[in-house]
């Protein structure tokens, strides 16, 4: 079955201080990796779709990237907005398979 | 906001209980997805619906069923309940299978 870490658990970094999450996989014949935005208590909220090494996809102060055995979501002058966990996923059939999550806490 | 609805957002049952979940997808999506969020476990997918038919199961308990409507909306049915499904469970909807899910509010189910 394929396998999803994500490291670190948890991240807490000052305003503005940018840092890269990481989500690192096993699967035989990447489908499409996926990153999610989850608050507390709310639905994970997709933000990017990769599917093939060397791709990258920015939106706002976030941009991910894949490599053939992982994917890095690097976070630029993070706001305090930016806390959450970021799930990563691959898919396998027709399911996702989650990390377990970056805990980002961002303080002002 | 996703355009995945699921109905109740807090539900508070006993254990022994069934319990219906209900999730509406997206408009023009033909997939919906269920996943179960507990703290130790993570999301975990249980069963995926196309147009009606069952496409995928994951690791869904017998006491657990699903079905998805002629309108596309979907019911997670959970029976026999304990202590141990109280979870987030949450509906997800795409297009079809391959393409990126979109996730609903979630149903927060407390057994006592």
């Amino acid at each position: 079955e394929d396998q999803v870490t994500q490291s670190p658990e948890a991240l807490r970094l000052q305003e503005g201080e940018s840092s890269s999450l990481n989500c690192s996989y096993t699967v035989s014949g990447l489908r499409g990796l996926f990153w999610y935005r989850q608050d507390p208590g709310k639905g994970p909220e997709f933000l990017f779709t990769l599917y093939s090494a060397g791709e990258e996809k920015e939106k706002e102060r976030l941009k991910a990237t894949l490599t053939k055995k992982e994917s890095f979501l690097h976070i630029t002058a993070p706001k305090p907005e930016d806390s959450a966990t970021y799930l990563c996923a691959v898919q396998e059939d027709q399911k996702l398979v989650f990390g377990q999550g970056t805990r980002l806490t961002i303080n002002p | 906001d996703s355009g995945v609805t699921q109905t109740p957002k807090h539900l508070i049952t006993a254990t022994g209980q069934r319990v219906t979940l209900r999730c509406s997808p997206r408009s023009g999506d033909l997939s919906v997805y269920w996943y179960q969020q507990s703290l130790d476990q993570g999301l975990q997918f249980l069963i995926q619906y196309y147009n009606g038919e069952e496409r995928a199961k994951g690791n869904i308990l017998e006491r657990f069923s699903a079905q998805q409507f002629p309108d596309l909306h979907s019911e997670l049915n959970l029976s026999s309940l304990e202590l141990g499904d109280s979870a987030l469970y949450f509906c997800a909807s795409s297009a079809g299978g391959g393409t990126e899910q979109y996730f609903g509010p979630g149903t927060r189910l407390t057994v006592t």
